[in-house]
């Protein structure tokens, strides 16, 4: 089955820096990719996702992220964060023969002024 | 835009007692799932629901948990006798088809159970 690592459970950044948030995966079949981000209170927001076709994906409020099949990799990223990017980040797997997601454990981005 | 519904929004409950979470997936999408977040932690799949019947479930879905779909538009999980580590916030997601991937997620339900 898949499952998926968030190398960082927290990442403090100031505001207008550049931000990486990391995230492996491992499955023995293709696999389709995502980002969810949750704000304080509130429910899951698809970001981004890659399903196929080409491996930089953009999303929603400046982020993008990278597939790298190599690296098992599917990190996402922003050149410059703003205060309101202040929410916990979820990187998320599915197998291509079935719709069971996995989700990491979550990346927590605090962005301070 | 068609979205997931999910009711109530928050309920409180006292332990033992049964909980209906209810879903209202996306009128065209086959397949159905819950999901678990308990405060401050992962986000964790429960069961997938597929053709009126469990199509795979976490260990997490013992015999206290069930789901149902009535009719042509609910989706609900039922929690027989609540225990307090079942505070959690529930999601319930829809898909359209086997191989795409996606799920779309409802706001979520917030159980407390004291």
């Amino acid at each position: 089955a898949q499952s998926v690592t968030q190398l960082d459970s927290q990442v403090p950044v100031f505001e207008e820096a550049p931000v990486e948030l990391r995230c492996n995966y491992s499955s023995s079949v293709s696999v389709y990719l995502f980002w969810y981000v949750q704000y304080p209170n509130q429910g899951l927001q698809l970001l981004l996702k890659y399903l196929s076709g080409s491996t930089l994906v953009k999303g929603i409020n400046g982020f993008e992220a990278e597939f790298n099949k190599s690296q098992t990799s599917f990190h996402l990223r922003k050149p410059s964060v703003h205060i309101s990017d202040t929410a916990e980040y979820f990187c998320a797997v599915s197998e291509g023969n079935n719709n069971d997601m996995r989700f990491g454990a979550g990346t927590r981005l605090t962005v301070k002024p | 835009e068609p979205e997931v519904t999910q009711t109530p929004s928050h309920q409180v409950t006292q332990m033992g007692q049964e909980v209906i979470l209810r879903c209202v997936p996306i009128s065209n999408h086959l397949y159905f799932y819950w999901y678990r977040q308990i405060l401050g932690q992962k986000v964790e799949f429960l069961v997938s629901f597929y053709n009126n019947e469990i199509s795979e479930k976490s260990e997490i879905f013992d015999d206290q948990f069930s789901v149902e779909r009535p009719d042509g538009s609910n989706f609900t999980l039922k929690i027989r006798s609540t225990k307090l580590e079942d505070s959690a916030m529930y999601f319930c997601a829809s898909s359209e088809a086997s191989n795409t991937g996606e799920l779309f997620f409802g706001e979520g339900s917030r159980l407390t159970v004291l």
